[in-house]
């Protein structure tokens, strides 16, 4: 049961433009969702996050929109530069005490093309 | 450079072993996570200790155990392997027991074959 899904494996975009990555979830408890970037030979790293209370999140040229009615997110790169190539997560958890655990997306591989 | 050291980063092994894959969490963290990620597949959630005591449990295996140590490193022992155990095993730690923000090793790679 894939409670968190990222349903472009890949996606490629030029140098400079936006890049839109989604991510669909089934689990209506979820309330705190987080992207993670990923280089090849690499750990998963910490991009940005947002909270249920939330509908949109800004970091630099990162923004995470919410819309918890249709129980998506998507994150936006804008610009897209080359270093953004990288698989991308998505993840979700249920800030309950007890349950604390992300689930996470299949993940999104991001091309930038220069 | 995440601060999350794993070891080994390669290990091949054949069906029916044993193996053992070390982590050192960031140093003040408290809380270890496993992750396994299979080809093409997401991240699972295998267990989270927290300051030596299991938190909450994922879709680990029970062929699979895990411990933390008082030191707060920990061990994720793979038993009776198969094929399908193939796949790159991720430690993370955080500093409390909430998940959040996870900070990563760059994983095992556990090849059976």
């Amino acid at each position: 049961d894939q409670q968190v899904k990222q349903n472009s494996p890949s996606l490629s975009v030029q140098e400079g433009r936006i890049s839109i990555l989604n991510c669909d979830y089934t689990n209506s408890m979820f309330d705190y969702f987080l992207w993670y970037k990923k280089y090849p030979a690499e750990g998963p790293t910490f991009l940005i996050s947002i909270s249920s209370i939330k509908d949109k999140n800004e970091d630099g040229r990162f923004t995470v929109f919410l819309n918890k009615s249709a129980k998506h997110l998507s994150l936006h790169i804008v610009p897209s530069q080359p270093g953004d190539s990288a698989v991308y997560f998505c993840a979700a958890e249920i800030s309950n005490f007890g349950n604390e655990k992300l689930t996470f997306g299949t993940g999104t591989r991001l091309t930038i093309i220069p | 450079d995440s601060g999350v050291t794993q070891t080994p980063k390669h290990l091949i092994t054949a069906t029916g072993q044993r193996v053992t894959l070390r982590c050192s969490p960031r140093s003040g963290d408290l809380s270890v996570y496993w992750y396994q990620q299979s080809l093409d597949q997401g991240l699972q959630f295998l267990i989270q200790y927290y300051n030596g005591e299991e938190r909450a449990k994922g879709n680990i295996l029970e062929r699979f155990s895990a411990q933390q140590f008082p030191d707060l490193h920990s061990e994720l022992n793979l038993s009776s392997l198969e094929l399908g155990d193939s796949a790159l095993y991720f430690c993370a730690s955080s500093v409390g027991y909430h998940t959040g923000e996870l900070f990563f090793g760059e994983g095992s790679r556990l090849t059976v074959l």
